[in-house]
């Protein structure tokens, strides 16, 4: 079953709204990587975080990871009709580091 | 450069039948890792093969398995299907594993009837 669970399943904004979606693991993570999946379409590779605390941005959206390593978030400032998608979040488990995804979290934006 | 490739895009199979997907990565990519995507269970671990062996494994039956050549191209295998096993099955290349981003296909949608 899945380890790595997200918070909202779902969420509905209207366009120019902010939203957060969190992303909470049972055990450590070496690194905490996110994906982005289009309707239709398959997972694209968005960024990794490694660092304790490390965030980084890509212009609207900002990526974090916890101090302790167990939990990150994306934010997304003024979000548009193209952020629409399945956000997942993905880590390293076990001795041979196999990828696990996050539950994912769907986003849906009103024009 | 080219990106991930799967054959067929598209399967319809019957109850009992096999079937065979393909996966050929992006040139220098050693590291293929397979995930079955459904509705109600997200994207579960499938298995990874780098280098030709198989270093991780998911928790599905042994009626899933797969292989790597020697060129990494990869094969994963179903036998004696089953109607819950459609879905959308993914597979995805990386340098090493997941120590680096992955980049997926375009999956293999697998129906069975």
């Amino acid at each position: 079953g899945q380890q790595v669970m997200q918070i909202p399943q779902y969420q509905h904004v209207q366009e120019g709204e902010d939203f957060t979606t969190y992303c909470n693991s049972s055990t450590t993570l070496s690194n905490i990587q996110w994906y982005k999946q289009r309707p239709g379409g398959h997972p694209v590779f968005l960024i990794q975080l490694v660092k304790s605390g490390e965030v980084k941005k890509q212009k609207r959206l900002t990526f974090q990871f916890g101090e302790a390593k167990k939990n990150s978030s994306l934010h997304i400032t003024a979000t548009q009709t193209t952020d629409v998608g399945t956000y997942f979040c993905a880590g390293p488990r076990g001795a041979t580091n196999k990828l696990i995804f996050g539950t994912g979290t769907l986003l849906a934006v009103q024009p | 450069k080219a990106g991930v490739t799967q054959t067929p895009r598209y399967l319809i199979k019957t109850r009992g039948q096999q079937v065979t997907l393909s996966c050929s990565p992006i040139s220098g990519h050693r590291s293929v890792s397979w995930y079955q995507q459904t509705p109600g269970q997200g994207l579960q671990f499938l298995f990874e093969y780098f280098s030709e062996t198989q270093r991780n494994k998911g928790n599905f039956p042994g009626r899933f398995s797969g292989r790597q050549f020697s060129n990494s191209r990869s094969e994963m295998n179903v036998s004696t299907l089953e109607l819950g096993d459609s879905a959308l099955y993914l597979c995805a290349s990386s340098l090493d594993g997941a120590t680096n981003g992955y980049t997926f296909g375009s999956g293999t949608r697998l129906t069975v009837v």
